[in-house]
Formats: structure tokens, C-alpha cells, sequence
């Protein structure tokens, strides 16, 4: 079984609409949680972080982090077709180094 | 150019053949990362270093070789490359000292084909 599962999609949706990206973790030590946006034939580049539980909002993305249900989500709101990308989730635990554990990605395409 | 670069950006060689990835970066990040990316698979880790002389295996790492004499560049190399090493593979980097030392900064991947 994967440390972080999370549903590869696609997702397609139009554009204005919100968007609910998720993951689950089996590792209770994992204590940061990222977000990942790749672009189609590009690396990776980071676009949320958060430490520990709760919520963090940065414009139209909010991530959440729910610790005690092992989850954690990415919301975009008014979703816009430059959204349209892969996007991944990434945790690690404070014993790990700076080495991540990724999700599979979600790729996701806002049509307009 | 300022930031982390992979060369070369596509390769196709044989089953057998030794081919070597180039990573640089200009940043002097300490932590330098190799992953492979498949379809099903995600990210997953081959290789990772601390610091120059220092590296470490990850997820995945049979069948490749790294090295890392300088701060700034850390190649990988499949010793005798196989199809099931057919990927698309990323360089990462990540600066320990920083406030955000999770975050990892990617390089823009080197295609390999192994025909």
C-alpha cells in the first residue's frame, strides 16, 4: 500500500467552478504538507505549504490539513483554464530530512 | 542562467548502454534530489545528497549510480540502462537553511527513451 494515496483523475470542470483536490497518508509522523503545480512538460513547482492541522489560504487556493482523519485537501475557487495542470501532494515528517513523499497527481482541466 | 538546469533535456539509448544525467544548480542549495516520474508511479525518489560527498539512496535506486564532488552539480548515471528505465526523470534542490526547507525546486526533467 502507497504512504499517500491520491485520485490521479482527470478532472475537468468549466471554468468559475471550485475545485476540490484531495490525498490521504497512512504515516501519522507526517507533520508538512505541500502542494505541488506541474505544468504539462515542466517540473514540478511549489504552490502551497502547510505545517501541522487546520487551513491556509493564499488568494483563490485554500490547503487543509486534517491530522486526525489523515487528509488533506486543496480547494481553488473561480477556477480559471491557467489552472489547468497536475497537481500533487507532497508530506514529510520531521525525521525524513527534507525528502518528500508525493501522491500520484491529480491532473486537473478547467475548460473555459 | 540562474536557477537549476538539466542537460541533456531528451535522450533515447540502447538496452546496455551507460548514459549519465546532468543536474546543476546555481542557488548552493545543500540537498540535491533525483526522481523519476511514471504514469501510476508519481515522483518517486532514486537518489538524494546532502552535501557534497554525501548521498543516499531513496525509493528506487537500483540500477543508478550518482555522485556529487561539487555543490552545484549532481549527475546520475544508469550503469547499464534497461526499458523499465524509460522515464521522464527531475532534479530537485532544496536549500535546508531557508525558511520554507521543505520546499524542493525542480528542473525542467530530461525525457529518456531506452529502445
Amino acid at each position: 500500500q502507497k504512504e499517500v494515496e491520491q485520485d490521479p483523475g482527470p478532472l475537468s470542470v468549466p471554468e468559475g467552478a471550485i475545485v476540490s483536490l484531495n490525498c490521504t497518508y497512512s504515516n501519522s509522523a507526517f507533520q508538512y504538507f505541500m502542494w505541488y503545480r506541474q505544468y504539462s512538460r515542466k517540473g514540478p513547482e511549489l504552490l502551497m505549504y502547510t505545517y501541522s492541522s487546520g487551513n491556509k489560504e493564499d488568494g483563490r487556493f485554500t490547503a487543509q490539513v486534517d491530522k486526525s482523519s489523515k487528509y488533506i485537501s486543496l480547494f481553488i475557487r473561480d477556477s480559471q483554464p491557467s489552472d489547468s495542470a497536475t497537481y500533487l501532494c507532497a508530506m514529510s515528517a520531521r525525521t525524513s530530512g527534507s525528502r518528500l513523499t508525493f501522491g500520484e497527481g491529480t491532473q486537473l482541466t478547467v475548460n473555459p | 542562467d540562474a536557477g537549476i538546469t538539466q542537460s541533456p533535456r531528451y535522450k533515447i539509448t540502447e538496452t546496455g548502454r551507460q548514459v549519465t544525467l546532468m543536474c546543476h544548480q546555481t542557488w548552493s542549495h545543500s540537498y540535491m534530489f533525483w526522481y523519476r516520474q511514471d504514469l501510476g508511479h508519481g515522483l518517486r525518489l532514486i537518489y538524494y545528497s546532502a552535501a557534497a560527498d554525501i548521498t543516499d539512496k531513496g525509493e528506487v535506486p537500483d540500477g543508478y549510480v550518482v555522485s556529487r564532488s561539487k555543490t552545484e552539480n549532481f549527475p546520475l548515471t544508469l550503469e547499464s540502462a534497461t526499458r523499465s528505465q524509460t522515464s521522464v526523470y527531475f532534479c530537485a534542490s532544496s536549500d535546508r537553511q531557508g525558511g520554507s526547507s521543505y520546499e524542493q525546486y525542480f528542473g525542467p526533467g530530461t525525457r529518456l527513451t531506452v529502445t
